[in-house]
C-alpha cells in the first residue's frame, strides 16, 4: 500500500459527459501529480501541484482541469469525454517537488471507460 | 515525441538467471533516471534510481547501469524471481523540472520457473 487513495477504481461513461477524479496524497506529501495511460503506452504526465499551486503542465488537454485543495487532495476534471479520453489515470504524490530525482508514490489508479 | 523508448514489450527469463531491460532516451538534458515496477491492478512503484553523475547505481539484486555518451540505460535483475514478473517502466527527468517524469512503454517481464 503506496498511501496514496484514488477514488473511484472504475468509472464508466459516455461521451460528452464530464467527470471527476479524486486523490489523497500520502500523509505529508506536499506534491500531486496526474498521469494518463492508454493502452499499450508509458505514463503521460498530465500535471503537478505542489502545496496548492500548479507548479508543472504536461500535455494536459484543455478539456481537463486539476485543483489541488488546502488539506492537500487533488481532484481532476475531465469534460466533455471522448472515445480516446478512456485510459488509466494515476495519481502520485512525493514529500517535495520532485526535482532532483525524487521518487513519487502512486496509487492504485482510476479506469475510465468512455463509451 | 517519445523522449524515453523501451523497445522490448517483453521478456521472458529463467528463474535464478539474469533479467536485463533496456531503456533509449533522447532528451540530452535528462539527468536522473529510474525505474518503477507495477503488478496488475497496482500503481507502479519506485525500485531504483541513478543520477548522471553516476554509471552505475546497486539495490540488492537489481543493478542499474548508465551510459551517457550512447544515451541508454539498463537495468539487471540477479538473480531473477517469481516475483520479479511485472511490468517495468523506465523513466527520466531534468533535475530542475520538478516532477516532470517522462515514462517509456514499459517491458513485461514473465519469470518462469
Amino acid at each position: 500500500d503506496s498511501g496514496v487513495t484514488q477514488t473511484p477504481k472504475h468509472l464508466i461513461t459516455a461521451t460528452g459527459q464530464r467527470v471527476t477524479l479524486r486523490c489523497s496524497p500520502r500523509s505529508g506529501d506536499l506534491s500531486v501529480y496526474w498521469y494518463q495511460q492508454s493502452l499499450d503506452q508509458g505514463l503521460q504526465f498530465l500535471i503537478q501541484y505542489y502545496n496548492g499551486e500548479e507548479r508543472a503542465k504536461g500535455n494536459i488537454l484543455e478539456r481537463f482541469s486539476a485543483q489541488q485543495f488546502p488539506d492537500l487532495h487533488s481532484e481532476l476534471n475531465l469534460s466533455s469525454l471522448e472515445l480516446g479520453d478512456s485510459a488509466l489515470y494515476f495519481c502520485a504524490s512525493s514529500v517535495g517537488t520532485g526535482a532532483l530525482g525524487e521518487k513519487l508514490f502512486f496509487g492504485s489508479g482510476t479506469q475510465l471507460s468512455v463509451l | 515525441d517519445q523522449q524515453v523508448k523501451q523497445n522490448s514489450p517483453s521478456l521472458s527469463v529463467q528463474e535464478g538467471r539474469i533479467s536485463i531491460l533496456n531503456c533509449d532516451y533522447t532528451n540530452s538534458m535528462f539527468d536522473y533516471f529510474l525505474w518503477y515496477k507495477k503488478y496488475p491492478a497496482e500503481g507502479p512503484t519506485f525500485l531504483i534510481s541513478i543520477s548522471s553523475i553516476k554509471d552505475k547505481n546497486e539495490d540488492g539484486r537489481f543493478t542499474v547501469f548508465l551510459n551517457k555518451s550512447a544515451k541508454h540505460l539498463s537495468l539487471h535483475i540477479v538473480p531473477s524471481q517469481p516475483g520479479d514478473s511485472a511490468v517495468y517502466f523506465c523513466a527520466a527527468s531534468a533535475g530542475d523540472s520538478w516532477g516532470k517524469l517522462q515514462f517509456g512503454a514499459g517491458t513485461q517481464v514473465v519469470v518462469t520457473p
